[in-house]
């Protein structure tokens, strides 16, 4: 079965840090691997994803990912936080011919402090 | 920017009258899909729509619920006698195929409360 796990459901970080969100995965083809956005009583914004090739993959607003098979994962990150990162980060898992269901982690509330 | 739409944004319902939730997803796209969050929970599949019929459905998408594409441009989630275990945000998303592009296209959602 597929599955995506986000160890942390909160991440506090002050802003001008770098960042990183934690995404691991189960799957039992190869990944394709997304991550969204969700601002206050919005809906879910697409960042980024990894469908094949280099295993960093940029994405909106400054944010990047790093595909790594062998630890099944794929965590977010950027350089230097801003304030108005401060939102609930979703990491998503499709599998090739899966093109119906995508399976989503449990999100995290990313916090950047002034 | 293209974008879905969802109407309404919030319907307060009591249990067992039904509800239908509306999209209008973008409109070169060919897969449809609706989606709920539970309030603080993640972001769970109900079901997804591809050439006027359904191609998958959770565990959650039960006999109380239907989807329907009446027209060119709407489609909508009816749920036929509403729970109290039904308040979520259900978000319609569209995507125009996997995994070229692969990215769905969400909505801003319709958030249920049952009453």
């Amino acid at each position: 079965a597929q599955s995506v796990a986000q160890p942390e459901d909160q991440v506090n970080v002050a802003e001008g840090n770098p960042l990183t969100v934690k995404c691991t995965y189960s799957v039992s083809g190869n990944p394709y691997l997304f991550w969204y956005v969700q601002y206050p009583n919005r809906g879910l914004q697409f960042l980024l994803k990894y469908i094949t090739g280099d295993n960093l993959v940029k994405g909106s607003y400054g944010f990047e990912a790093e595909f790594n098979k062998s630890q099944t994962s794929f965590h977010l990150k950027k350089p230097s936080a801003l304030v108005s990162d401060s939102a609930l980060y979703f990491c998503a898992v499709i599998t090739y011919g899966g093109f119906n269901k995508f399976y989503f982690g449990s999100g995290t509330k990313l916090n950047v402090k002034p | 920017e293209p974008e879905v739409t969802q109407t309404p944004s919030h319907q307060v319902t009591q249990m067992g009258q039904e509800v239908i939730l509306r999209c209008v997803p973008i409109s070169n796209h060919l897969y449809f899909y609706w989606y709920r969050q539970i309030l603080g929970q993640k972001v769970e599949f109900l079901v997804s729509f591809y050439n006027n019929e359904i191609s998958e459905k959770s565990e959650i998408f039960d006999d109380q619920f239907s989807v329907e594409r009446p027209d060119g441009s709407n489609f909508t989630l009816k749920i036929r006698s509403t729970k109290l275990e039904d308040s979520a945000m259900y978000f319609c998303a569209s995507s125009d195929g996997v995994p070229n592009t692969g990215e769905l296209f969400f909505g801003e959602g319709s958030r249920l409360t049952v009453l």
